[in-house]
């Protein structure tokens, strides 16, 4: 596609429930990253991928927090049981490949989270 | 191990200049900018790579001194539409996939 997107942009949930954002990249990119962006605050790693392999999902805050890339494009980004300290904007970044490359972001799904 | 950004914000008025300064305790492979507007995903502006040159293009350019862990980015010239929030993010040697750790952010203004 022309640029990363991502869907929902808006996601309000009621604590307990499970929610599922996605992200799809730009169609060339091998790598693409999930970063957590709160408010006035730079985006702060959390996973990412190469293809489908998921080498480093260092930042992901608990293991209520899972990603997948299956096919080694469109990725999921799934958070069970979310709390209010979930509540947050989501983003998706990807690059041509791994390493000294620039990353595009998407515009990323706002959580709340009630 | 965030990097720390000075200032956290400025505010010029048009065609003056700017340096905003990333400072890491680690040692870095590489550093990125990014200028985020209010309600707008980052963009990217430039990539310093350790052993790299001074990058730059129009009137922004950026320099990366890998002995003191440090980059500035150098806006000249300022103009309305470089009103946002600069980000660097720091990829820390023996790391090379991107992984990168964003600063707090300095906020620029322009005014006309």
């Amino acid at each position: 596609g022309a640029g990363v997107s991502q869907s929902p942009r808006y996601k309000v949930t009621k604590r307990g429930q499970d929610v599922t954002l996605r992200c799809d990249p730009i169609s060339s990119h091998a790598t693409l990253y999930w970063y957590q962006q709160a408010l006035g605050q730079g985006p702060e790693f959390l996973t990412y991928f190469n293809y489908e392999a998921q080498p480093d999902k260092s930042g992901l805050p608990s293991d209520r927090f899972s990603a997948e890339r299956p096919e080694g494009s469109i990725s999921t980004l799934t958070i069970q049981r979310t709390e209010q300290r979930d509540s947050a904007m989501y983003r998706c970044a990807s690059s041509y490949r791994a390493g000294d490359n620039e990353q595009y972001f998407g515009p990323g799904t706002r959580l709340t989270v009630t | 191990q965030q990097p720390v950004q000075s200032p956290q914000a400025v505010i010029l008025r048009e065609g003056e200049d700017a340096v905003i300064n990333c400072s890491s305790s680690k040692a870095l492979y590489s550093v990125h900018w990014y200028r985020q507007k209010h309600g707008e995903a980052p963009i990217f502006l430039m990539i310093l790579l350790k052993g790299g040159e001074q990058k730059g293009h129009d009137k922004i350019s950026a320099s990366f001194n890998e002995k003191k862990q440090q980059s500035s980015l150098y806006l000249t010239a300022s103009q309305l539409s470089y009103s946002g929030t600069y980000f660097c993010g720091t990829e820390l040697s023996g790391t090379s996939y991107g992984k990168l750790t964003f600063g707090q952010g300095t906020i620029l203004t322009v005014h006309p």
